[in-house]
């Protein structure tokens, strides 16, 4: 079973650039999360869809970033404009029942 | 949240085992305990998880005291593979809310 996919996995740019984050979940998933980690600290999430839905994005930082998932399968996330705060390591994760299952993550840094 | 708290670091000698104490004292009826791990440059995964009664699986084992307020993770023998960030999560409507977790270290 291929797990969850991500791309890219690594991407530099400069503060006040956008970036964007691509994750494919496992097939059949319904429910994809999009989750920050910056180093040192444990993920936080920041967004979960079921299907096309949002279901919680109350720690989504609005004014700067924006998911969606077209069709309830592919999202993407975006970052507009970046700030150095940003850097961190960006995860998808999707699961069908209790178990979430997590794609390797893209390593965000801002310069 | 429901907060859980967890050593910082543990370290452990290989092909023994490794217990992961876990304390969450304000764990309501609903909430199921969850156990993930991660290795250095990888994404979560995930170990075990329960809800009242005690869990094994081929990965490890999960011990739930009584009164639900503490949980014990069982590494029955660590292999340097085991060697990772350990996270106890109290999941409600399928959501983690991970804290620090417990560094595990092991020694060849």
């Amino acid at each position: 079973e291929a797990g969850v996919a991500q791309s890219p996995r690594y991407k530099i740019i400069e503060k006040r650039q956008s970036v964007a984050f691509w994750c494919n979940p496992i097939s059949g998933h319904a429910t994809l999360y999009w989750y920050q980690q910056i180093l040192g600290q444990g993920p936080k999430l920041l967004i979960q869809f079921q299907n096309n839905g949002v279901v919680d994005d109350s720690q989504l930082p609005k004014d700067r970033f924006s998911a969606e998932r077209l069709k309830g399968v592919d999202s993407t996330l975006k970052i507009q404009p970046a700030k150095l705060e940003d850097s961190a390591v960006y995860l998808c994760a999707s699961s069908f029942s209790e178990t979430q299952y997590f794609g390797p993550g893209t390593r965000l840094l801002v310069l | 949240d429901a907060k859980t708290t967890q050593p910082n670091s543990m370290e452990s000698n290989e092909e023994e085992p490794v217990h992961l104490p876990c304390n969450h004292s304000t764990i309501s009826g609903t909430d199921y305990i969850h156990w993930y791990r991660q290795l250095p440059s990888q994404g979560p995964e995930y170990v075990i998880h329960g809800l009242t009664s005690n869990v094994n699986n081929r990965m490890a084992s999960l011990a739930i005291a009584e009164d639900r307020k503490s949980s014990t993770l069982i590494l029955h023998r660590a292999t340097l593979r085991d060697a990772a960030v350990y996270y106890c999560i109290l999941s409600y409507d399928y959501k983690l809310s991970f804290g620090a977790g417990t560094t595990v270290t092991v020694r060849a």
